[in-house]
């Protein structure tokens, strides 16, 4: 049972331009949400996050948008830089659940020069 | 702030013999996970300690896999017997528990392979 799904494996993306990753989840409980950045031999990063009380969470060149009814997320990164290559999972908790994280499969972002 | 410290890096070993990984987390975390990421996946919790006590071990196979935190600050986890399919990198993370909301923040792991 994937409760949290990151539908596209890959994505490229030319430098400067928008990058848009997504991400959709089936548990309703869920009320926070967590993107991670991830470098080849490197734990995952923390990059932002947003409560289910928002819908949109901004830190400089990162944003994250929130649809409940939809049950979706994704993060925005503009403009694109070379140095934002990497594999993005989407994460998300429950308060009820003690905050354990359901990460997604990820989705390997390249940033094309 | 130093981060989270997990070694070894990498470990081989052939199957059926036992293996330990250990971590130290951030200075003042409360809380510690540690997560299986198996290649091509996210990550999946195995465990999560509130200071030395378990708060979730539901993922954990609990036949082979054993973890342990007894002063609540470094933590082992312990594979015994390795079967081929524990082949993945073994990820520590730990988080303050001061306020909700609070992100998790990850070691480097370490990268397990099974002959």
């Amino acid at each position: 049972d994937q409760q949290v799904k990151q539908n596209s494996p890959s994505l490229s993306v030319q430098e400067g331009r928008i990058s848009i990753l997504n991400c959709d989840y089936t548990n309703s409980m869920f009320d926070y949400f967590l993107w991670y950045k991830k470098y080849p031999a490197e734990g995952p990063t923390f990059l932002i996050s947003i409560s289910s009380i928002k819908d949109k969470n901004e830190d400089g060149r990162f944003t994250v948008f929130l649809n409940k009814s939809a049950k979706h997320l994704s993060l925005h990164i503009v403009p694109s830089q070379p140095g934002d290559s990497a594999v993005y999972f989407c994460a998300a908790s429950a308060i009820q659940g003690a905050q354990k994280l359901v990460f997604g499969q990820g989705t390997r972002l390249t940033i094309n020069p | 702030e130093a981060g989270v410290a997990q070694s070894p890096r990498y470990k081989i070993i052939e199957k059926r013999q036992s293996v330990a990984f250990w971590c130290n987390p951030i200075s003042g975390h409360a809380t510690l996970y540690w997560y299986q990421q198996i290649l091509g996946q996210g990550p999946k919790l195995l465990i999560q300690f509130q200071n030395n006590g378990v708060v979730d071990d539901s993922q954990l196979p609990k036949d082979r896999f054993s973890a342990e935190r007894l002063k609540g600050v470094d933590s082992t986890l312990k594979i015994q017997p390795a079967k081929l399919e524990d082949s993945a990198v073994y990820l520590c993370a730990s988080s303050s528990s001061v306020g909700i909301y609070q992100p998790q923040h990850f070691g480097d792991g370490t990268r397990l392979s099974i002959l």
